[in-house]
């Protein structure tokens, strides 16, 4: 079965502070990798992607992917309070000659003041 | 950034009744869009896949006579609940796949359905 694992949290972390969202993945042939981000109440809107091993940076984040040990994550640099939300990491699979995400439960990240 | 669009935004209904969904991609094509359902606290939960031109897949345990799906333009796919009832009462949200090599999915805010 294909999976993506997260812990469901909550993740607390002061306001300043660097927030690590991990997220693992069963399937070794996964290709593409996409963390979102969850407020409550609202649908997921995508933070960034990442398809190599390796870092990758835009603003506070950084996704960080290997594939060897099938982990992917986020790190969110200088956390604010407004980056309370649940995190949902993607992973798109390949089958029937079409692409789906699957996505893990999500993490839920508390930034206090 | 690409942006999908839905509507409506909120819809309540009394139960029998049949409830239309639009999700529109309104800056670029989607051969595919999906849509989901999330009940409150709950995980994403992917309904069916929509292709341009043809049938929808419908995920496992998923009633393909009960949420109808219509994709007939690149920019425009519709799903209908037919005879709504409270237990469909949720959030669904639609997804559009950006086809310029990222494989990347783009939501639309999302409908939610009260059925009385």
């Amino acid at each position: 079965q294909k999976e993506v694992e997260q812990n469901s949290g909550p993740l607390s972390v002061p306001e300043g502070a660097i927030a690590s969202l991990n997220c693992t993945y069963s399937d070794r042939g996964s290709q593409s990798f996409f963390w979102y981000r969850q407020y409550s109440g609202k649908s997921p809107e995508l933070i960034m992607f990442i398809y190599s091993n390796g870092d990758k940076e835009d603003g506070r984040f950084t996704a960080q992917l290997n594939k060897a040990s099938q982990y992917v994550s986020l790190l969110i640099r200088d956390s604010q309070p407004s980056d309370s939300a649940t995190y949902l990491c993607a992973v798109n699979l390949r089958a029937s000659g079409y692409s789906t995400l699957t996505f893990g439960k999500g993490t839920m990240l508390l930034v206090s003041p | 950034g690409a942006v999908v669009s839905q509507h409506p935004s909120r819809v309540i209904c009394k139960s029998g009744t049949s409830v239309k969904i639009e999700c529109r991609s309104l800056d670029f094509q989607a051969t595919t869009m999906f849509w989901y359902r999330q009940f409150p606290k709950k995980s994403l939960m992917l309904m069916a896949t929509s292709n341009e031109g043809s049938k929808a897949t419908y995920e496992q345990g998923v009633e393909k006579d009960k949420f109808l799906i219509n994709h007939a333009s690149l920019t425009l796919s519709t799903l209908t609940v037919t005879s709504a009832h409270p237990e469909d009462s949720s959030f669904y949200i639609c997804s559009a796949r950006d086809w310029t090599g990222t494989d990347t999915q783009y939501f639309g805010p999302g409908t939610r359905l009260t059925v009385l």
